[in-house]
């Protein structure tokens, strides 16, 4: 089975701190995503990435940026966190073939709270 | 730009009703469909897709949707919901060519037993 792993499942940060959240799938995928899931506005696409070090903004990248060093691990980076970054974000992979066709993995997400 | 409107936002149904979860997306082109399904503390997990063919798809646990190509939309149903049916249902599109899906604001279904 397809396992994609997000490292902390609850954090608490303060605001204007930096924030790493990371990813590792074992599955050999190309494609990364991040997303972020609120109440009401469902799931947003922040950033995604087809290769090592290659990465492609999503819908808000805003306040955002990732790192993609090895193809298993795609990190996710806020480097001021703020209070409207408080979300469950979530990661999911799929290979190139699959894209278009087949089905996103995704982790069981990571739930940040900036206070 | 593709975007997905999932209209129903919370649905509480009694078990054996019925379901019925809108889903409308807005693009021109080529798309693939996709219905996601979150249950409570569990992680996101493909329900059924559309890619060609038969407009009427079927996926797991007795859920089927419908491609409408005129109408932009892509329903799910279930002719009988179970208590186990509880969760947060997702719509997605992803254009041809498009490497990320966009989902929908989901719809929370609620089944009473």
């Amino acid at each position: 089975d397809v396992k994609v792993t997000q490292s902390s499942r609850y954090l608490v940060k303060r605001t204007g701190e930096k924030v790493f959240l990371e990813c590792v799938q074992d599955m050999d995928h190309e494609n990364m995503f991040w997303y972020r899931q609120d109440p009401g506005l469902g799931l947003r696409l922040i950033y995604f990435s087809y290769d090592v070090k290659m990465k492609e903004k999503g819908d808000i990248p805003e306040g955002y940026s990732v790192s993609r060093e090895k193809k298993e691990r795609f990190s996710l980076i806020l480097e001021s966190a703020s209070t409207n970054q408080t979300s469950m974000y979530l990661c999911a992979s799929i290979t190139a073939r699959g894209q278009n066709t087949g089905e996103l993995f995704f982790g069981e997400g990571s739930r940040l709270t900036v206070l | 730009a593709q975007s997905v409107s999932q209209h129903n936002h919370h649905v509480i149904l009694s078990e054996a009703a019925s379901l019925e979860l809108g889903c409308n997306y807005s693009y021109g082109g080529t798309v693939n469909l996709f219905w996601y399904v979150q249950y409570p503390g569990q992680h996101l997990q493909l329900l059924l897709k559309y890619f060609s063919g038969d407009p009427l798809v079927k996926g797991i646990k007795g859920f089927e949707a419908e491609f409408i190509k005129s109408k932009f939309s892509f329903n799910l149903r279930k002719p009988s919901v179970q208590w186990s049916d509880t969760a947060e249902y997702f719509c997605a599109v992803n254009a041809i060519g498009r490497r990320a899906l966009t989902f929908g604001s989901g719809t929370r279904l609620q089944v009473q037993p």
